[in-house]
């Protein structure tokens, strides 16, 4: 199963807004609402940040937005804070498979 | 508050099965809705699906790795499984369990993850 394209890298200074994008098909994040977005630091475990395109789990500050155009997702952080770096995967249900990743995008808080 | 815990052998020999075990705490397997994942990453790497099992049974395997995967639900321990056979050094990973709501991408609980290598 092919992987979602998301950048190497993106990066920001503290209080600016940062934009990650997630790039399939139509199997995938183009034909349903089912995009997530998880933040990894460092040897912990992935965590949820937004599902189903723009949902925001209990506890997930609202600085992070995600939206949905044709067969791309985007995730967005707004006053970007030093505890936000960390690398953000995508995934999305597929028709192929179940779930599709994105390859990860490390996100630099200069 | 819903918790996962992997727990098996760190070293795995080349040619040899690999076995890890996730004990979910905070709810039941069995409540339906849920899909129960294996999920890997390679060092310095990005995710890997491995498959999922539903408390019914009911399993899926990624299939550049189904001939090798078998995942198995234990209801009555609240528990689910991974073995992975014929290893070798590439399947050297971090091996999370995680659970899937309703089949959605939205892995909401993860298992801390656990290192296994793939070493003589």
């Amino acid at each position: 199963q092919s992987a979602l394209t998301q950048p190497a890298s993106v990066s920001g200074s503290p209080g600016q807004s940062i934009s990650i994008s997630c790039s399939g098909t139509s199997s995938d994040v183009g034909g349903y609402n089912y995009v997530s977005w998880y933040q990894q630091h460092p040897g912990k475990a992935p965590k949820i940040m937004i599902y189903a395109v723009n949902n925001r789990p209990s506890g997930v500050p609202d600085r992070f937005s995600g939206s949905k155009s044709g067969n791309t997702a985007s995730l967005t952080i707004s006053g970007l804070q030093a505890e936000d770096e960390a690398v953000y995967y995508c995934t999305s249900y597929t028709t192929t498979s179940p779930v599709v990743f994105g390859g990860g995008t490390r996100l630099t808080v200069l | 508050q819903v918790q996962l815990l992997e727990s098996g052998p760190g070293l795995v020999k080349p040619s040899q099965t690999l076995s890890l075990t996730c004990t979910v705490s905070g709810g039941s397997i069995s409540s339906g809705g849920y899909y129960w994942t294996w999920i890997r990453q390679h060092p310095g790497k990005g995710l890997e699906y491995i498959g999922y099992i539903y408390y019914s049974g009911n399993t899926y395997s990624n299939p550049s790795l189904k001939s090798r995967v078998t995942i198995s639900v234990d209801t009555s321990k609240n528990q689910f499984s991974l073995k992975l056979s014929s290893v070798t050094a590439a399947d050297t990973a971090v091996y999370y369990c995680a659970r899937d709501v309703a089949l959605t991408a939205n892995f909401d609980y993860w298992g801390q993850g656990t290192l296994v290598t793939v070493s003589s």
